[in-house]
C-alpha cells in the first residue's frame, strides 16, 4: 500500500532556530500534499496545501513566512519552521494524495517538535 | 464552510460490547467521507471512503455507513486492540482539502 515517510519523528530545538521536516511518498506520486498541526487531544488543523512545482496555499491565520513549505517534486515536500518559539511546539503531520480518493489520503507518522 | 462533528468524545467499552460512533457533517457538495484511526503519537491510518448515501463498507470488526447528513462507524465485538481515536473527515467538491472532526477516543477493556 501507499506509504508516506516523515522525518524526523522527534526534534528538540532552541528558541530562535529553524527546523526542517521532510515528507516523502515512497511508492506513489503525490499530486497534492497537506501539512497539519495537532494539539494534544484535539483534531488535525490544516496549515497548508502544496502542489508540486507551485507555491503552497496557506489556511487563514497561518503565517507563511514562519512556516515555509516547499514541494519540489512529486514525492517530496518539506515544512520549515523558521525562528521557532515555544508556542510552535506541537505535533506536525503531513499527508499525501495520489490519483484518487478510494484509498484515502496517506499520512506520515508525524513529527513531535519541542522548542526550548 | 465544511463542518464535521463527532460524538461521543470518548467511549469506554468492555471487550465484546458493540457500539457506534457518530459523525455529523455539512458540506456544499460531498466528494467523499473518510474514516481514519489514529493511535497516540502516530499519524492517522486510513480505514474507509464513502461517497454516497446508503453506501456501506466493512473491514474486520468495523462497518461504516453513510446518510446525507451523517456517518456511523459500528464496532462489532471490539477487542482491546481496537482502542484508538477514530477520526471522520469530509472532502468537498471545490478542492482536495479534508475537514476533520475532533475524533472519538475508544477504549476497550479486556
Amino acid at each position: 500500500g501507499a506509504v508516506v515517510s516523515q522525518h524526523p519523528s522527534r526534534v528538540i530545538c532552541k528558541s530562535g532556530t529553524s527546523v526542517k521536516i521532510e515528507c516523502r511518498s515512497l511508492d506513489f506520486q503525490a499530486t497534492t500534499m497537506f501539512w497539519y498541526r495537532q494539539f494534544p487531544k484535539q483534531s488535525l488543523m490544516l496549515m497548508a496545501t502544496s502542489n508540486e512545482g507551485s507555491k503552497a496555499t496557506y489556511e487563514q491565520g497561518v503565517e507563511k513566512d514562519k512556516f515555509l513549505i516547499n514541494h519540489a517534486s512529486l514525492t517530496l515536500s518539506t515544512l520549515t519552521v523558521t525562528s521557532a518559539h515555544p508556542e510552535d511546539s506541537s505535533f506536525y503531520i503531513c499527508s499525501a494524495r495520489g490519483a484518487g480518493d478510494e484509498h484515502g489520503y496517506t499520512f506520515g507518522s508525524g513529527t513531535r517538535l519541542t522548542v526550548v | 464552510e465544511d463542518q464535521v462533528t463527532q460524538s461521543p468524545e470518548a467511549l469506554r467499552l468492555q471487550e465484546g460490547e458493540s457500539s457506534s460512533l457518530n459523525c455529523s457533517y455539512t458540506v456544499s457538495g460531498l466528494r467523499g467521507l473518510f474514516w481514519y484511526r489514529q493511535d497516540p503519537g502516530k499519524g492517522p491510518e486510513f480505514l474507509f471512503t464513502l461517497y454516497s448515501a446508503g453506501e456501506e463498507k466493512e473491514k474486520e470488526r468495523l462497518k461504516a455507513t453513510l446518510t446525507k447528513k451523517e456517518s456511523f462507524l459500528h464496532i462489532t465485538a471490539p477487542k482491546p486492540e481496537d482502542s484508538a481515536t477514530y477520526l471522520c473527515a469530509v472532502g468537498g467538491l471545490d478542492d482536495y482539502k479534508l475537514s476533520f472532526g475532533a475524533g472519538t477516543t475508544v477504549t476497550v477493556r479486556a
